[in-house]
């Protein structure tokens, strides 16, 4: 499809086990950017990944997340050793990213739960 | 570094009647503004973005805000709401040539029939 893909749609996982997201841009979108949404807290910017630059990882909210995008493309969200606390919305988003004030497109989100 | 305030997590109105969400920025530097909307079981989809140029943007479903750099507010309105408008909206901002955008907690906004 044209928009922006993510999988899976819904996830349920032990507490302490690894998951991985994974998010598929929108064609020759060069601006990725991870969101958490959670009742209460709106959107909470995770990490942001521009062309080849270094990803602003700035809003990972511990060292059990990290994120990687492959060959400007495809993203890997991945969460160790889940904790209850994870459990969220995470939201993928992509842009042009040739000028600022671009429209940010999202996916679904990928729903965790973590139980 | 920039920051977005809703003040109002939810907003109840009566159908036709006006209605006013509002948002406020912090940054430093020239920002681009955003209305993000999401719908009841649907994903965020932009409604309306200041850049540059006139301080009041439209919308295609009748909103609209205006960019006041003095209060640095982005607040946006509608004269008269329609039950379809009832979703999630979320304020967002991004600074100058950076484009990480920061978004709002969001406003519910619920139209009662």
């Amino acid at each position: 499809g044209a928009g922006v893909s993510q999988s899976p749609s819904n996830k349920v996982t032990e507490k302490g086990k690894d998951v991985e997201l994974r998010c598929d841009p929108i064609s020759g979108h060069t601006a990725l950017y991870w969101y958490r949404q959670s009742l209460g807290q709106g959107l909470e910017f995770l990490i942001y990944f521009q062309g080849n630059s270094a990803p602003d990882k700035s809003g990972l909210p511990s060292d059990r997340f990290s994120a990687e995008r492959t060959g400007g493309s495809v993203s890997t969200l991945t969460i160790q050793r889940t904790q209850q606390e994870d459990s969220a919305v995470y939201l993928c988003a992509s842009s042009l990213g040739d000028t600022s004030g671009n429209t940010i497109y999202f996916g679904e989100g990928s729903w965790l739960t973590v139980v | 570094a920039q920051s977005v305030t809703q003040l109002d997590s939810q907003v109840p109105v009566f159908e036709e009647a006006p209605v006013e969400l509002r948002c406020n920025y912090s940054s430093s530097v020239s920002v681009y503004l955003f209305w993000y909307v999401q719908y009841p079981n649907q994903g965020l989809q932009l409604l309306l973005k200041y850049l540059s140029g006139s301080t009041l943007v439209e919308s295609i479903n009748g909103f609209e805000a205006e960019f006041n750099k003095s209060q640095t507010s982005f607040h946006l309105r509608k004269p008269s709401v329609h039950i379809s408008d009832t979703a999630e909206y979320f304020c967002a901002v991004s600074e100058g040539s950076y484009q990480k955008v920061t978004f709002g907690t969001g406003t519910k906004l619920q139209v009662i029939p």
